[in-house]
């Protein structure tokens, strides 16, 4: 069974930066897709980055520049680091592996940005 | 990046009632089209991929098609547990983009 949990999320001041980390079991990071969506309070769901299996890197709009995603291999760990953030980021972030039919997502963590 | 647009935006419905909901593409995206279903404190769920292909595990009330820009998802038959916002999704571009969900209601 794959299993995807986030951690790293909080309070923070705009600005600021926070890494969010997803711990995988059940597959692996590196040989699959994996991506980051949020949902801000009251809004609908938004793609944020994604990671391919070949290491190529895609973000939206909204935090390119400002957002970087990441894998450890050893650690099956899969992350994004969030820098210069602001009140708009605040949102549930999920992390999400999809193939096909396959789809899964972490039950997400919540990033609060205030001052 | 391509925009996704909905409609409508939200809905009101009986059990039994037939619902479709569509979601229009600012540019061609082949059949890269998916539906979720969300409900609240729930993760998104899967229920339709590359337009029509029903997801696992998912009713075969749920049917979705459409090809290019414009797409569908019917719900046949709404039950009491269809009632949750659904996104359309594209994965044609490396740059995903979802709608901006359509809330069906209890009449």
């Amino acid at each position: 069974e794959v299993q995807l949990v986030e951690s790293g999320g909080g309070l923070v001041q705009p600005g600021g930066s926070l890494r969010l980390s997803c711990a995988v079991s059940g597959l692996t990071v590196s040989g699959n897709y994996m991506s980051w969506v949020r949902q801000a309070p009251g809004k609908g769901l938004e793609w944020v980055s994604a990671l391919y299996s070949d290491g190529s890197k895609y973000y939206s709009d909204f935090v390119q520049g400002r957002f970087s995603v990441s894998r450890d291999s050893a650690k099956n760990l899969f992350s994004l680091q969030m820098n210069n953030l602001r009140a708009e980021d605040t949102a549930v972030y999920h992390c999400r592996s999809r193939k096909g039919d396959f789809d899964s997502w972490g039950r997400g963590v919540l990033v609060t940005v205030s001052s | 990046d391509i925009q996704m647009t909905q409609s409508p935006s939200s809905l009101s419905a009986s059990v039994g009632d037939t619902v479709i909901i569509t979601c229009r593409a600012s540019e061609r995206i082949s059949n890269f089209l998916n539906w979720y279903q969300h409900k609240p404190g729930r993760v998104p769920k899967l229920l339709i991929y590359t337009a029509s292909n029903l997801g696992s595990g998912v009713p075969s009330r749920f049917s979705g098609s459409g090809y290019g820009t414009d797409f569908t998802l019917t719900i046949s038959r709404l039950q009491p547990e269809d009632f949750a916002t659904y996104f359309c999704h594209q994965s044609f571009d490396t740059v995903e983009t979802f709608g901006q969900g359509t809330r069906v209601e209890i009449e």
